[in-house]
């Protein structure tokens, strides 16, 4: 079954204490993101990959690093984590940049206390 | 002012009515148009997406594009409880540039057994 699996999809942590949200797809697909959702705001992108090694910054990118060293594979890291990322993260995947379709993956509510 | 405007809701009809969703876009250079649904707890799903302007049908669901006036429309009819969910607009260039989709706000839409 095609997918975009993320992990965790709960986390409550504290302000601070680095973090890691995995998003794997099994699609081989060459286009990866990551957005953040919050209500009257929607869907913001933090960074996208267009493949192996490439990365670069999506509308709302501060207070996040990404690395995409393997195609299938693309991690966010809060390094620092602090209260105003407090969100729902979706990773996404689709088979190219100018794709119609992105698949989205469940989900993660993070919260930082 | 934002590149898609979509109005939030929550709009709320009874079961069977016709549902007309609206997005509106500043940027003329957007050529694919899409629309997304969201269940509660889960990541948005493509519904159907359109190449510039006309119509598309598929089943119940008829997306509607006017490059003219920059609207986006998604019409349901005979809709079903299980159409509550919420639909976000979006688009992009296309063309092979870095950029992603640029999503609106998205609608809540409850359909009233």
């Amino acid at each position: 079954e095609a997918q975009v699996t993320q992990n965790p999809r709960y986390l409550i942590t504290v302000t601070g204490k680095k973090l890691t949200v995995t998003c794997s797809q099994n699609m081989n697909h060459e286009y990866m993101s990551w957005y953040r959702q919050d209500p009257g705001l929607g869907l913001r992108q933090i960074y996208y990959s267009m493949n192996v090694e490439v990365t670069d910054k999506g509308d709302v990118p501060e207070g996040y690093k990404v690395s995409r060293k393997e195609k299938r594979n693309f991690p966010l890291i809060l390094e620092s984590p602090s209260p105003n990322q407090t969100s729902l993260y979706f990773c996404a995947s689709s088979s190219g940049q100018g794709s119609t379709e992105a698949f989205f993956g469940q989900g993660t509510r993070l919260t930082v206390v | 002012q934002k590149e898609v405007e979509q109005d939030p809701g929550p709009l709320s009809v009874p079961e069977g009515a016709i549902v007309s969703l609206n997005c509106t876009y500043s940027n003329s250079a957007f050529q694919y148009f899409m629309w997304y649904r969201q269940y509660s707890r889960k990541g948005p799903e493509l519904l159907m997406y359109t190449y510039s302007s006309g119509n598309k049908e598929d089943g119940r669901f008829t997306a509607q594009v006017d490059k003219s006036s920059k609207y986006i429309s998604l019409f349901i009819r005979d809709s079903q409880p299980s159409d509550s969910a919420t639909y976000l607009c979006a688009t992009f260039k296309g063309g092979g540039g870095a950029d992603g989709l640029t999503f609106g706000k998205g609608t809540h839409l409850i359909i009233q057994p």
